[in-house]
C-alpha cells in the first residue's frame, strides 16, 4: 500500500534557526512529490513539484529536495510568517489520480 | 486565475440532514478532485472527475456520499443522513491534466460539524 510519512511531527525554531523536514514515502513507482503549505482553517497552498530523484527547487526560504526514498524541505533563516503545516503528498504511478499525503509537519517559528 | 473556490465555508448540521457542497475549479482545468480532511490528518482521497465523468473513486466514499461535475465545470458533493463521524474539512482541488502539469491546486475548503 501507498504511504507517506513525515517527520517531525511538530518543529520548534527561533527566528533565523534553519532547519530541514522529512518525507518518506515508500510507493508503487513515483510520477510526482508534492509540497503544500497548510495554514490553520485552510485549504493547502502549492509550494512544489519534483519529479526525479536530484531535482531540487527553490521559493524565497525554502528549498526542495527529492531522492529515491525521501524528500527534504529545507527551511533557511526561517522568519515567524512561515509558521504553519508543511504536507507532502506523493502522486503514484499505477493509473490511480490521487495524491498520497503525509501528516504533516507542524512548524512554529518564534520571534 | 481566479482560483479553486468551495461554498459554503462552514456548515453545521444535525445528525441525519443532508448537506451539499459546491466546487468551482480553475477555469481551465479539466480535472476535479475531492478529499476529506480530519483534524492532524493529511487530506484523504474521495472522488476524481475528468471533465464530467467521474473516473476514480476511494472505499471512504461510502453509498451516503454522492458527487457530480453535471457540466464539466462545477462540482457537487452531498452527504445523505450525516453522521458525527462525517465532520470534517471538505477539500477540492483541479488541475490541467496535461503532461507536466499535475499539480493539484486546492480551494479553501468547507468545514463540516455535525452534531
Amino acid at each position: 500500500e501507498d504511504q507517506v510519512t513525515q517527520s517531525p511531527e511538530a518543529l520548534r525554531l527561533q527566528e533565523g534557526e534553519s532547519s530541514s523536514l522529512n518525507c518518506s514515502y515508500t510507493v508503487s513507482g513515483l510520477r510526482g512529490l508534492f509540497w503544500y503549505r497548510q495554514d490553520p482553517g485552510k485549504g493547502p497552498e502549492f509550494l512544489f513539484t519534483l519529479y526525479s530523484a536530484g531535482e531540487e527547487k527553490e521559493k524565497e526560504r525554502l528549498k526542495a529536495t527529492l531522492t529515491k526514498k525521501e524528500s527534504f524541505l529545507h527551511i533557511t533563516a526561517p522568519k515567524p510568517e512561515d509558521s504553519a503545516t508543511y504536507l507532502c503528498a506523493a502522486y503514484p504511478q499505477g493509473g490511480s489520480e490521487k495524491l498520497v499525503f503525509g501528516k504533516g509537519t507542524k512548524l512554529t517559528v518564534n520571534p | 486565475d481566479t482560483g479553486v473556490s468551495q461554498d459554503p465555508r462552514h456548515k453545521i448540521t444535525k445528525r441525519g440532514q443532508n448537506v451539499t457542497f459546491r466546487c468551482d475549479p480553475i477555469s481551465e482545468h479539466n480535472r476535479l478532485y475531492w478529499y476529506r480532511q480530519t483534524l492532524g490528518q493529511g487530506p484523504e482521497f474521495l472522488t476524481y472527475f475528468q471533465n464530467e465523468a467521474q473516473l476514480e473513486k476511494s472505499r471512504l466514499l461510502s453509498d451516503r456520499f454522492s458527487a457530480e461535475r453535471p457540466k464539466g465545470s462545477f462540482s457537487t458533493l452531498e452527504i445523505q443522513r450525516t453522521e458525527q463521524g462525517d465532520s470534517a474539512m471538505y477539500l477540492c482541488a483541479s488541475s490541467s491534466g496535461t503532461s507536466g502539469q499535475e499539480t493539484q491546486y486546492f480551494g479553501p475548503g468547507t468545514r463540516l460539524l455535525v452534531l
